[in-house]
């Protein structure tokens, strides 16, 4: 069974620019979750899906980033414009039942210059 | 809200020698636990979960934790540590409504040959 894949696995971009990371969730899990850690912080929720529809999005920083799951598949997160606080590493996880385990892909590094 | 301590930022320990990583949470009932690795460069791993039951669990890699409700604690624990543990360690439980995760800060683990 596949994991939770992630793209890309590093971006770096300038300030002012736009970028779309991806998230492709094990099969069959409804349950899609954006976590971010930035440098030196903890790891921080973003939003949760549950298959296209936004669960709860009560981490979102601000209307810069919007998220987005097409079909309840896989899910877009883009940042427009990017903001050098934006920089960190952008986790995707999902889970088949609400507060079980969630499996976690290799994150997507973000660096913001 | 949830929150998780874990008090220690960095460890270190010499290979072969024992290791207790811990983990507070405030939660009103009993919690779901969890702890994830993150070795470098790769994402989170699950190293092992308590759900209910026997409040000592077993986890990949030799690892345990145990589950103490009256110290509303979740160390994590190795009896030999190995120079491939050494990675970043996060206890977490659900949020209030089980949804998303809420982690500790992480624990740094070096392992002296």
């Amino acid at each position: 069974e596949a994991g939770v894949t992630q793209f890309p696995s590093h971006s770096v971009i300038e300030k002012g620019q736009t970028v779309t990371l991806r998230c492709d969730p094990i099969s069959g899990h409804d349950n899609l979750y954006w976590y971010r850690r930035v440098m030196g912080k903890e790891i921080k929720f973003l939003l949760h899906f549950v298959k296209e529809s936004k669960q709860d999005e009560s981490g979102m920083p601000n209307n810069r980033f919007l998220a987005e799951r097409t079909g309840g598949t896989y899910s877009t997160l883009k940042v427009q414009p990017a903001e050098l606080e934006d920089s960190g590493v952008y986790f995707c996880a999902s889970s088949q039942d609400r507060g079980r385990e969630q499996f976690f892909g290799p994150g997507t590094r973000l660096t913001v210059l | 809200a949830q929150s998780v301590t874990q008090p220690d930022i960095h460890i270190t320990v010499s290979e072969g020698a024992s290791l207790e990583l811990r983990c507070n949470y405030s939660y009103g009932a009993t919690p779901y636990l969890f702890w994830y690795v993150q070795s470098p460069g790769q994402g989170l791993q699950l190293l092992l979960k308590y759900f209910s039951g026997d409040t000592l669990v077993q986890g990949i890699k030799g690892f345990e934790a145990e589950f103490k409700r009256s110290q509303s604690s979740f160390n994590l624990r190795k009896p030999s540590v190995h120079w491939s543990d050494a990675a970043e360690y996060f206890c977490a439980v659900p949020d209030n409504y089980g949804q998303n995760f809420v982690f500790g800060p992480g624990t740094r683990l070096s392992v002296l040959p």
